[in-house]
């Protein structure tokens, strides 16, 4: 079946690197997707990797992928403040459109 | 509207009543998702609707549970006979299409069930 596993809290200092990392078992899922979530708000789509690519990078966000290991990361540097919220990881199956989230990481950033 | 827009945003009822849930896509996206979270959870799925057929309504979790579509835009997620359990913020996305990249969430409707 589908399962998406993410680790609870991270907690790092301002100007730190963060990494939030994720593993999945669907070894058939088309895209990787990096979702955020403020205290209230709806989730926001930060980026997504389609399964052929290693690597993508955004500004100051790196996505790795290892389709070996069923893992993904997200990277973000140079953290701020408002980077705080909570990051889920999710798959797209190759079969049909559902996307499939994990429990989400609780990205706390100390001044 | 420029975005997902999902009503109402909280609602309270009591056990064993009927709810109606309302979803009110990006104008133009043929996919529309509901998901449902509980605290300290991920959005888990319930159905997703390509156009006014529903694709995949694998995740709702029994009969009491019901989504339709009919005229391929606005979406509502009715559930009789609610129980406590059903608490949770009920999600909304669209997409353009099923196969696409991109969800674009609603902001969600928080159901209490006393």
């Amino acid at each position: 079946g589908e399962d998406v596993e993410q680790s609870l809290f991270l907690s790092v200092r301002e100007g730190d690197s963060s990494v939030i990392n994720c593993t999945y078992t669907d070894s058939s899922s088309t895209y990787l997707y990096w979702y955020k979530q403020e205290p209230g708000a709806g989730l926001q789509l930060l980026t997504y990797i389609f399964s052929n690519m290693d690597m993508k990078q955004d500004q100051r966000l790196t996505v790795l992928l290892n389709k070996k290991d069923k893992h993904l990361s997200l990277r973000i540097a140079d953290t701020q403040t408002g980077d705080s919220a909570i990051y889920f990881c999710a798959e797209r199956a190759n079969q049909g459109g559902k996307l499939i989230f994990g429990q989400g990481t609780e990205l706390s950033v100390k001044p | 509207g420029a975005g997902v827009s999902q009503t109402p945003s909280n609602k309270v009822t009591e056990k064993g009543k009927y709810v109606e849930l309302r979803c009110d896509p990006i104008s133009g996206h043929t996919a529309l998702y509901w998901y449902r979270q509980s605290l300290g959870q991920g959005p888990e799925f319930l159905i997703y609707f390509q156009g006014t057929g529903a694709a995949d309504d694998s995740g709702l979790p029994n009969d009491r549970f019901f989504a339709v579509r009919p005229e391929g835009s606005v979406s509502t997620l009715k559930i009789q006979r609610t129980e406590r359990g059903d608490s949770a913020v009920y999600l909304c996305a669209s997409a353009e299409g099923a196969q696409t990249g991109e969800l674009f969430f609603g902001e969600g409707s928080r159901l209490t069930v006393l």
